[in-house]
């Protein structure tokens, strides 16, 4: 199993461009999460979802989106992005109190 | 006040030294506590999570929980220089959807 992978490991964007950080698991996790981390500032939960379908708000969804069509997938959308985005975004998945993590996304607004 | 605090460090000890790495917390209703391992650039490792109060053991690494003065630590037996790294903690409530919150991390540096 490769447990949780993110799409793409860097990327640079302009401000007011969209794009989408892709996470897929393939261990059934019933939960998935999107985190983000900034430098000395632990990491801080953007959305999650419980199970297809169902999706809810963290602490700092605001600039994102995500859908939970599938299990398996939990895509993370910045629209309009600004330079507050440039951080390290984190997908995990569990299925009880533990969670597991992607390998990050490292993203940068200039 | 932050619901987790957490020394920062940057903390550095010699090969086979104990490792005592700690957290508070503000919110009592936290029943579940975890610490995670992050290396450079990666993604973080679960190590150990502990229900409620008391200790956990797994090899070289021991939790402990006190939930009468909200603290949390994580001890490392003989470290290691591959235990260089972040510690963090985190915690959730009971019957949560398991949303994590995180302290800020420790940097932990084993010299050999």
């Amino acid at each position: 199993n490769a447990g949780v992978t993110q799409t793409p490991k860097f990327r640079i964007l302009k401000i007011g461009q969209s794009m989408t950080l892709q996470c897929t698991q393939d261990m059934n996790h019933n939960y998935m999460y999107w985190y983000r981390q900034d430098p000395g500032m632990g990491l801080k939960l953007i959305y999650y979802s419980v199970g297809a379908g169902i999706t809810d708000k963290g602490e700092v969804p605001n600039g994102y989106n995500v859908s939970r069509s599938t299990t398996e997938d939990f895509p993370l959308r910045l629209e309009l992005a600004a330079p507050s985005q440039t951080s390290v975004y984190f997908c995990a998945g569990g299925t009880g109190y533990e969670q597991y993590f992607g390998p990050g996304t490292r993203l940068t607004v200039t | 006040q932050k619901e987790v605090e957490q020394d920062p460090g940057p903390l550095s000890v010699p090969e086979g030294a104990i490792v005592s790495l700690n957290c508070t917390y503000s919110n009592s209703a936290f029943q579940y506590f975890m610490w995670y391992r992050q290396y450079s650039r990666k993604g973080p490792e679960l190590l150990m999570y502990t229900y409620s109060s008391g200790n956990k053991e797994d090899g070289r690494f021991t939790a402990q929980v006190d939930k009468s003065s909200k603290y949390i630590s994580l001890f490392i037996r003989d470290s290691q220089p591959s235990d260089s790294a972040t510690y963090l903690c985190a915690m959730t409530f009971s019957g949560s959807a398991r949303q994590l919150t995180f302290g800020s991390g420790t940097q932990l540096t084993v010299l050999p």
